[in-house]
């Protein structure tokens, strides 16, 4: 198993374009997170799957955000109409269940919007 | 609410030296995990180290220790040893066993000097 990949890594677009990023986590995780990161900061919560059921959304998550994972296997992040605001890092990372099982990371995506 | 503070933004170690990041937490939840990451400018999260809420000894994984305090709601990651690699931004995180999510603090960018 390589660990999470992530695709692409990077991605520039021109502000008001939508944009789709995917993400394969490690087969047999059955969580998979979504978090953005901008410089500076540490990484923030999106969204959240258990399997194929999107079980938590961030209420800073736009509806111009959303996030799917067919058949609990790889899950894609689209972004509409994307803004400038909207630049930064996307992280991707997928755990076991349990209570004490740490989060393994991909490499993320590097949006810029301009 | 649940909020990781790391007060180091910067910290500079002498090879071979050992260094202490520090990292405090607020949780309403009983039953928490601690988590340490490691980021170094290629991006991805790497995970160095975890600690549960209820275990009664700190953790330990090679040159990393945590440094648990659970009254002071305290998690400090001790590195020992510093290594030119050790160089790279360091994420303290929880995960409430509650929730789902991950919380993460803003980080601390550790360089260390030969």
């Amino acid at each position: 198993d390589t660990g999470v990949s992530q695709d692409p890594r990077h991605k520039i677009t021109k502000r008001g374009q939508n944009v789709t990023f995917r993400c394969d986590p490690i087969s047999e995780h059955n969580r998979l997170y979504w978090y953005r990161q901008t410089l500076g900061q540490g990484p923030e919560f999106l969204t959240y799957f258990q399997n194929e059921a999107q079980l938590e959304k961030s209420r800073l998550l736009s509806d111009r955000f959303s996030a799917e994972r067919p058949k609990g296997s790889f899950s894609t992040l689209e972004i509409q109409r994307t803004e400038q605001g909207d630049s930064a890092m996307y992280l991707c990372a997928s755990s076991w269940t349990g209570l004490n099982t740490e989060a393994f990371f991909g490499q993320g995506t590097r949006l810029t919007v301009v | 609410a649940q909020k990781i503070t790391q007060t180091q933004p910067g910290m500079f170690v002498q090879e071979k030296e050992a260094v202490t990041l520090d990292c405090t937490y607020d949780t309403s939840d009983p039953s928490y995990g601690l988590f340490w990451y490691k980021q170094p400018s290629s991006g991805e999260m790497i995970f160095l180290i975890y600690q549960g809420s209820y275990d009664q000894q700190n953790a330990t994984e090679g040159r990393y220790s945590l440094n648990f305090q659970k009254a002071r709601k305290s998690a400090n990651l001790v590195i020992s040893a510093s290594q030119l690699g050790d160089s790279a931004m360091y994420f303290c995180a929880m995960r409430p066993y509650t929730g789902n999510q991950f919380y993460f603090g803003t980080g601390t960018s550790l360089t260390v000097i030969p």
